[in-house]
């Protein structure tokens, strides 16, 4: 597809189960991000992938978030044991990327995890 | 450190008036960017600008102008004109490898 694509769009869940958040980045894009917006708040940094290289997860609030990227393409963003406070809107986004080149990110529309 | 500061939590203005969104920065680097994004109700951030440290020229497009001043470290958006559909919350974020996002400013243009 032509833009950042994520899957499921919203996801409700019980307390205490597992999700797994999807994003397919756009083709050729090095650069993806996983942020989190809460209702009415700014965006959350969680973890950054950048090529080949080791992932920034210093944005990752607990051990029970995890993510991988796969063939530098499709991530996996993997919530587990699930908590009421992990309520928010989860965005990927991707850029080009690359040493010295930071053009803009381009945003997906969001998964809406509810935990109910 | 990076860090990017939207002070202006909400405005609201009548249409055709014009408003500036202020955005304040700070970083170590001498080499970085800053971005501003549109974040309409449906919910998608949408891409505006993008301004390398280098690069002090202000820019306009259309009703939409951008104030970049490295000695105040401000990055400052203008609307001329506003219309309705430039309610949105606005970011104003600092690219560093990652973004550091502000807080948003929400717009609220009434007819």
């Amino acid at each position: 597809g032509a833009g950042v694509s994520q899957s499921p769009s919203n996801k409700v869940t019980e307390k205490g189960k597992d999700v797994e958040l999807r994003c397919d980045p756009i083709s050729g894009h090095t650069a993806l991000y996983w942020y989190r917006q809460s209702l009415g708040q700014g965006l959350e940094f969680l973890i950054y992938f950048q090529g080949n290289s080791a992932p920034d997860k210093s944005g990752l609030p607990s051990d029970r978030f995890s993510a991988e990227r796969t063939g530098g393409s499709v991530s996996t963003l993997t919530i587990q044991r699930t908590q009421q406070e992990d309520s928010a809107v989860y965005l990927c986004a991707s850029s080009l990327g690359g040493e010295g080149v930071n053009t803009e990110a381009f945003f997906g529309q969001g998964t809406r995890l509810t935990v109910v | 450190a990076q860090k990017v500061t939207q002070a202006q939590t909400e405005i609201s203005v009548v249409e055709k008036e014009d408003v500036t969104l202020d955005c304040v920065y700070e970083t170590r680097d001498t080499t970085y960017y800053l971005f501003w994004y549109k974040q309409p109700p449906s919910g998608e951030l949408v891409f505006l600008i993008r301004r390398n440290s280098f690069d002090e020229q202000n820019e306009i497009s259309g009703r939409y102008s951008w104030n970049f001043q490295k000695s105040t470290s401000s990055f400052n958006f203008t609307i001329t004109a506003s219309q309705v559909v430039d309610s949105a919350v606005y970011f104003c974020a600092l690219n560093f490898n990652k973004f550091y996002f502000g807080s948003g400013t929400k717009l609220n243009v009434k007819p």
